[in-house]
């Protein structure tokens, strides 16, 4: 069971927006910056998000993230088929010591 | 351009010995910390532990410690995840990634290696 919980799915029509959540506690989200990845079949998770809601360059603004409290959003507009792929919350658990992920969430562009 | 390199897949028998690398280039090696990571077939992302390659400073998940030990050599740019007896359990995709200073993100990952362990 992962720390961090994440819904196992999602699904949108292509042109559609979806909202990813990703629910933590005051020792990870609640005082740590949020990081996504998005993981495309057969290959290594892609950063997406850093710090809540910056994009890495190269990462178009139809992906963006937001924090509130102890929980973390990813959203992603102008859905295309390309977007089908796994994607993952993380960030650092000052408790425990170490890196969190979320369990995954599947996306589906019906 | 950042980039880290893994070794290539291995097929290994219960108890054998196993060391995987990833090699660093295109940043300065030793100022960065380099996690592991584990994704189990069909499963999702599991965090192992984590070395700065600048003074070796090493920390492990609850769940690994003493399970695996994570190296690195600054000489080569090149960090290490080992195992001293493997079993069929361990077999995974293994990723490595550059963690910021924060350490709450991964900027850059390795393209993995695939560790198979059966008999």
């Amino acid at each position: 069971q992962s720390v961090l919980t994440q819904p196992p799915s999602v699904s949108a029509a292509p042109g559609q927006k979806v909202t990813i959540s990703c629910s933590g506690t005051s020792s990870n989200i609640g005082n740590n910056y949020v990081s996504w990845y998005q993981q495309l079949p057969g290959t290594a998770p892609k950063l997406l998000i850093y710090d809540n809601n910056k994009r890495p360059s190269g990462i178009p603004d139809r992906f963006s993230g937001s924090k509130s409290g102890t929980s973390a959003t990813l959203g992603i507009t102008g859905l295309q088929t390309g977007d089908e792929a796994d994607y993952y919350c993380g960030t650092w658990d000052s408790r425990l010591s170490f890196a969190v992920f979320g369990g995954g969430t599947k996306l589906t562009v019906l | 351009e950042v980039q880290l390199v893994q070794s290539g897949a291995e097929v290994k028998k219960p108890g054998e010995s196993l060391k995987i690398s990833c090699k660093g280039s295109g940043y300065s090696f030793t100022s960065y910390w380099i996690g592991w990571v584990r994704q189990m077939p069909g499963k999702g992302l599991e965090w192992l532990g984590i070395i700065y390659p600048g003074d070796s400073d090493t920390r492990y998940s609850p769940s690994f410690q003493g399970q695996v030990t994570i190296s690195a050599d600054k000489s080569i740019s090149t960090a290490y995840l080992q195992w001293s007896s493997l079993k069929a359990s361990d077999t995974a995709m293994y990723y490595c990634a550059r963690h910021t200073d924060s350490l709450e993100t991964a900027d850059y990952w390795g393209q993995g290696t695939l560790v198979t362990v059966s008999s």
